[in-house]
């Protein structure tokens, strides 16, 4: 079964940093666009960023460009999302998702990791 | 304010059928596909409906999904209280969701 394990989601402060990880499993991980999609609390869902399978080719939602950067390490079969300038509306779990291209979907999420921006 | 729109909630009664209804646009649902996912409280998405009209393997034929035009619609027959979740559609193309809807199963 496909797993998708996210860390590294804390409290941290306005204006902060943070970098959260996407362990992926029982997969061809390399194979895959993946994406990163936040939840924020009794809120709907919002896609966030994704990339191709080699990293090369990368997409954001204009309320994060230049502040989050999205990357991969396929030897260690990982996904990553380095977070600066953070802000209060960046409060959120956010998913680790794995992308269906034929099937134009999202077939896989992880279970989340809690990002806090406050003060 | 979420780019789809879905009604805020639905409740039918055990057994009974429900209908979630998601409406869009050309740019979003009425050229792509619409995916549909399920969220039990406190876990993650879940895949239920997708390209429409297709389950993934392990999905009951309870569930259902139908598009026309700018809007689609997810079915689901024999309510059972484990049914209980929020339901979200989407399109991956447009990278665009509803703002979801909660059933409750009275």
């Amino acid at each position: 079964e496909v797993q998708l394990v996210e860390s590294g989601g804390a409290l941290v402060q306005p204006g902060g940093s943070l970098r959260l990880s996407c362990a992926a499993s029982e997969f061809t991980f390399s194979n895959y666009w993946m994406s990163w999609i936040r939840q924020a609390p009794g809120k709907g869902l919002e896609w966030v960023a994704n990339l191709d399978q080699d990293g090369s080719e990368k997409y954001y939602v204009d309320s994060v460009k230049g502040r989050f950067t999205i990357s991969r390490d396929n030897a260690k079969n990982s996904l990553y999302l380095q977070m600066n300038s953070l802000r209060g509306e960046d409060t959120a779990v956010y998913y680790c998702a794995r992308e269906e291209m034929i099937a134009a979907t999202i077939g896989y999420w992880g279970q989340g990791t809690l990002v806090t921006v406050s003060s | 304010q979420s780019v789809l729109t879905q009604p805020p909630s639905v409740s039918a009664a055990p057994g009974q059928k429900v209908t979630i209804s998601c409406s869009g646009s050309n740019s979003n649902i009425g050229n792509n596909y619409v995916s549909w996912y399920q969220q039990l409280p406190g876990t993650a998405p879940k895949l239920l409906i997708y390209q429409n009209n297709k389950r993934p393997s392990g999905i009951p034929d309870r569930f259902s999904g139908s598009k026309s035009g700018t809007s689609a619609t997810l079915g689901i027959t024999g309510l059972q209280t484990g049914d209980e979740a929020d339901y979200y559609c989407g399109t991956w193309a447009g990278k665009v969701f509803g703002g979801g809807t909660k059933l409750t199963v009275l």
